[in-house]
């Protein structure tokens, strides 16, 4: 079983809807969560980081639930420049790496 | 205000052959990670360096190597090269070796094996 898993997809929704994904992680000492962007034959680049009060940054929301060992991301309102493949990361404290989810591919459609 | 450089952009070797790849990590960043993507899958961690010295490994055999240099630059060396070495080569940069920082990517040197 990975560290960190995804589901691959890939979510194909239009444009202006409203689409979520999911991340579990195993390892209960992880301290910090983030959400990175994957343009295609591109580098990764930082969505967001997540906090366990969730947060918000603009049409997008990241909520943590450690006790479930989960991360989400929410976009709303879609747009043609959404499409990528979106990254959950974790930080396991103190041990100086990010283990990388394998991604989740979105393309939203006119 | 520089952000994560890496070098060369792309590279063709054939199996056995040895490679460098470089890197100079965001102004202002001491610790630098290195990762392998294959196509399809998340990066993978190599190794971290910090303060010149290897911090943490992950499952890469030992024909992976590094250096760091004191200014922070970075060089990852891989020998007697195999066909599934073939990947992008990313390196990541961050202030610290702290759990809560982000990693901060370069653009990648794509490897092929042939």
């Amino acid at each position: 079983r990975k560290e960190v898993e995804q589901d691959p997809g890939p979510f194909n929704v239009p444009e202006g809807a409203t689409v979520a994904f999911n991340c579990t992680y195993s390892n209960s000492a992880s301290q910090s969560f983030f959400w990175y962007r994957q343009d295609c034959r591109k580098e990764p680049k930082l969505l967001m980081s997540v906090y366990s009060s969730g947060n918000e940054d603009g049409r997008f929301t990241a909520q943590l639930n450690r006790a479930s060992q989960y991360i989400s991301l929410l976009i709303r309102d879609s747009k043609l420049s959404d499409s990528a493949t979106y990254l959950c990361v974790v930080n396991i404290a103190n041990a100086g790496k990010s283990t990388f989810g394998d991604g989740t591919t979105l393309t939203v459609k006119p | 205000d520089a952000g994560v450089t890496q070098s060369p952009t792309h590279l063709i070797k054939t199996r056995g052959q040895q490679v460098t790849l470089r890197c100079s990590p965001k102004s202002g960043h001491d610790t630098v990670s290195w990762y392998q993507q294959a196509l399809g899958q998340g990066p993978q961690f190599i190794f971290q360096y910090y303060e010149e010295e290897e911090r943490q490994r992950g499952n890469f055999p030992d024909r992976f190597s590094g250096h760091q240099f004191p200014n922070y630059s970075s060089e990852l060396n891989v020998n007697a090269l195999l066909l599934g070495d073939s990947a992008l080569y990313l390196c990541a940069s961050s202030p610290g070796t702290g759990s809560n920082q982000p990693q901060h990517f370069g653009d990648g040197t794509r490897l092929s094996i042939l």
